[in-house]
């Protein structure tokens, strides 16, 4: 069984533009989680996606957005990057009906660097 | 005050050293609770859930403590290879929500 993929695996950006994540699922998977984790901090909770609606979304600015498509797969859109938006950003992905109870399969993250 | 607070460390152990971990979280309302293993620059794994009764996982024992609302992991017969940053995670529910981590590093 694939897990969760993500990509790119590694993307760098210049302040000011937008940047791209990817991610899909587990096969049979519906809820997907975005987390920032920063250098040497812990993982911060971005947004919550099941059955293609937003569910919930951490304490971060408006330009953190994202989507979730039909079948499941996940975007998050960082607009006009900062310096300190650079880190690892990683999605997780469980079934919904039991969200958070067994706990999440984490994809390998993508590496975002703003220069 | 945090969610979930951790002892960063790190903790620095010999081989074959018995070590714990603590974690305190906020929310009563908090229903499954998790212990995640992270080595350096890659992505946390679960190491193991944490139920009421406690439960055991070879050299690993973690326990949960509602009423204090902590939680701990025990390690037994450290190995180098269990060198690692311990999350403690929480689900409120709705979301997991992690602790910062306890940097473990076991030396010869």
């Amino acid at each position: 069984e694939a897990g969760v993929t993500q990509s790119p695996t590694h993307l760098i950006k210049t302040r000011g533009q937008q940047a791209t994540l990817r991610c899909s699922p587990i096969s049979g998977h519906t809820s997907v989680y975005w987390y920032q984790q920063a250098l040497g901090l812990g993982l911060q909770f971005l947004l919550w996606y099941d059955e293609g609606e937003e569910r919930n979304r951490g304490n971060f600015p408006p330009r953190f957005s994202g989507r979730q498509f039909p079948n499941y797969s996940s975007e998050l859109n960082v607009n006009a990057l900062e310096l300190e938006d650079s880190a690892l950003y990683l999605c997780a992905s469980s079934a919904r009906v039991v969200a958070g109870a067994y706990g999440y399969t984490f994809g390998s993250g993508t590496r975002l660097t703003v220069v | 005050r945090k969610e979930v607070e951790q002892d960063p460390g790190p903790f620095n152990v010999p081989e074959g050293a018995t070590v714990a971990f603590n974690c305190t979280y906020s929310n009563s309302a908090s229903q499954s609770f998790f212990w995640y293993r992270q080595d350096c620059r890659k992505e946390p794994k679960l190491l193991m859930s944490v139920y009421s009764s406690g439960n055991e996982d070879g050299r690993f024992t973690a326990q949960l403590n509602r009423a204090s609302q902590y939680i701990s992991l025990l390690i037994r017969d450290s190995k180098l290879s269990d060198s690692a940053t311990y999350l403690c995670v929480v689900n409120p529910p709705d979301k997991l929500t992690f602790g910062t981590g306890t940097q473990l590093k076991v030396e010869l």
